[in-house]
């Protein structure tokens, strides 16, 4: 079955450094998404991704955070200047078209700012 | 803002019996539903959706059912299982229009099924 692959699962780093996480949606996948949970709430939307563009964001999502998809395969979030409340769960999801557009979430990374 | 709501935070059954998680909602714009099912350290899992245009769809042990007028969904597992035990959420997205299907998520509720 296909996946969503997320690297690394876990990642540690110190407040104001910059950190990439990365993703590989599902090949035939056009749809790409963000999502992080902080550790005991609900897991929450960051930004949307379609046609190499960023089609809706949170108020999360500011401009300490930005993605790409640099060669057609991957998907990446990146954190400028990481802040300690940035300490969550990042998942990665992606999705096609039809029934339930196949809407598959990756294994998620732990990010923990010290 | 809580669009999606689901006001038990977790859910106790015995092995074999049914369980009916709840979920909320809001927004009159949302069409379409999952539940996803979650282990700690794990992404979610996609278990079951429904259109708005349906009441009702199932799938092997899992049914869902929607009541429009109430904004109102639940998840029906028959018979629960122990390895049915882990977080469950309920999430809603607004399909038509927009190039994006973004899902807002309840809180979740933890179901144990105790053996």
């Amino acid at each position: 079955e296909p996946e969503v692959t997320q690297t690394p699962s876990h990642q540690v780093t110190q407040m104001g450094q910059e950190v990439i996480l990365r993703c590989v949606p599902i090949s035939n996948h056009l749809y790409f998404y963000w999502y992080r949970q902080i550790l005991g709430q609900k897991v929450e939307f960051l930004v949307s991704f379609y046609n190499n563009e960023i089609s809706e964001k949170s108020e999360i999502f500011d401009d300490q955070f930005s993605v790409e998809r640099p060669d057609g395969s991957n998907f990446t979030l990146k954190i400028r200047s990481t802040k300690l409340e940035d300490s969550a769960m990042y998942f990665c999801a992606s999705s096609g078209q039809g029934q339930n557009y196949g809407y598959t979430f990756g294994s998620g990374t732990r990010l923990t700012v010290v | 803002d809580q669009q999606v709501k689901q006001n038990s935070p977790s859910l106790s059954v015995q092995e074999g019996r049914i369980s009916i998680l709840n979920c909320d909602y809001t927004n009159s714009m949302f069409d379409y539903f999952l539940w996803y099912k979650k282990y700690p350290a794990e992404g979610p899992t996609f278990l079951i959706s429904i259109s708005s245009i349906k009441d009702k769809n199932e799938d092997g042990r899992f049914t869902v059912f929607l009541n429009k007028s109430a904004k109102h969904l639940s998840l029906h597992i028959v018979p629960s299982q122990p390895g049915d035990s882990a977080v469950y959420f309920c999430a809603a997205s607004a399909r038509s229009g927009g190039s994006n299907y973004k899902l807002t998520f309840g809180k979740g509720t933890l179901l144990t099924v105790n053996p």
